[in-house]
């Protein structure tokens, strides 16, 4: 069946540097592609989105950058602050849909003062 | 406005009982959708509602998994009788459209034992 690949599982940056987890995506009929944050204990949010008609998108220090030829797809957090720390996920679309996703496994990403 | 609330936040069964998990969607918010995450792996879809129609059902696991929407409004998922590979964290999401970001509840931990 389709998957979803995240890289890295785990990501430990320094405050104030760039993170960035990326994705590949194997349903070449995806063409959307959400990032979720989940807080520990939290609710998954929706951090950013971006569409197969789009290669970047960008929302203050928050990036997204997609390859549909290579199926692959990047978040890009910049100047990171600790409350960037939490589990990111990122998902693609089955075929068109909105809300059949398929999701990575995750990635937890710790922010070190 | 009132986010979508899951109720129990956790619960702890044995094996062969019977739980039933509870969602509020956001008010308006036609489209109510089931996710579970189990043993740390992917999020995976389980079912769509718009209002109380079941629009797909594709990712139930099983006839143990039955979902209701009475009257459009609150959701429930009951799990009878639940096995050991039930054990995850059950998420409900809700979208004012079909292709409107998804609003994510807080997540029912389940435990079987």
């Amino acid at each position: 069946g389709e998957n979803v690949e995240q890289h890295p599982s785990t990501l430990s940056v320094q405050e104030g540097d760039s993170a960035v987890i990326k994705c590949t995506y194997s349903d070449s009929a995806s063409n959307y592609f959400p990032w979720y944050k989940q807080e520990l204990g939290k609710r998954p949010q929706l951090i950013i989105d971006i569409r197969s008609n789009v290669g970047e998108k960008k929302d203050q220090r928050i990036a997204v950058t997609l390859n549909k030829t290579a199926k692959h797809f990047s978040l890009h957090i910049t100047e990171t602050q600790p409350e960037d720390s939490a589990v990111y996920f990122c998902a693609a679309s089955e075929g068109g849909s909105n809300y059949q996703l398929i999701w990575g496994a995750g990635t937890k990403l710790i922010i070190k003062p | 406005e009132a986010g979508v609330t899951q109720f129990p936040s956790h619960s702890v069964i044995e094996k062969g009982q019977t739980v039933t998990l509870r969602c509020d969607p956001i008010s308006g918010h036609d489209n109510l959708y089931w996710y579970r995450r189990v043993m740390g792996k992917e999020i995976k879809f389980l079912l769509h509602f718009v209002k109380e129609s079941k629009q797909d059902e594709s990712g139930m696991p099983n006839n143990r998994f039955l979902a209701e929407r009475t009257g459009g409004t609150y959701s429930t998922l009951k799990v009878q009788p639940a096995e050991l590979e039930d054990s995850g964290v059950y998420f409900c999401a809700s979208s004012l459209l079909g292709n409107s970001p998804l609003h994510f509840g807080n997540g029912t931990r389940l435990t079987v034992t």
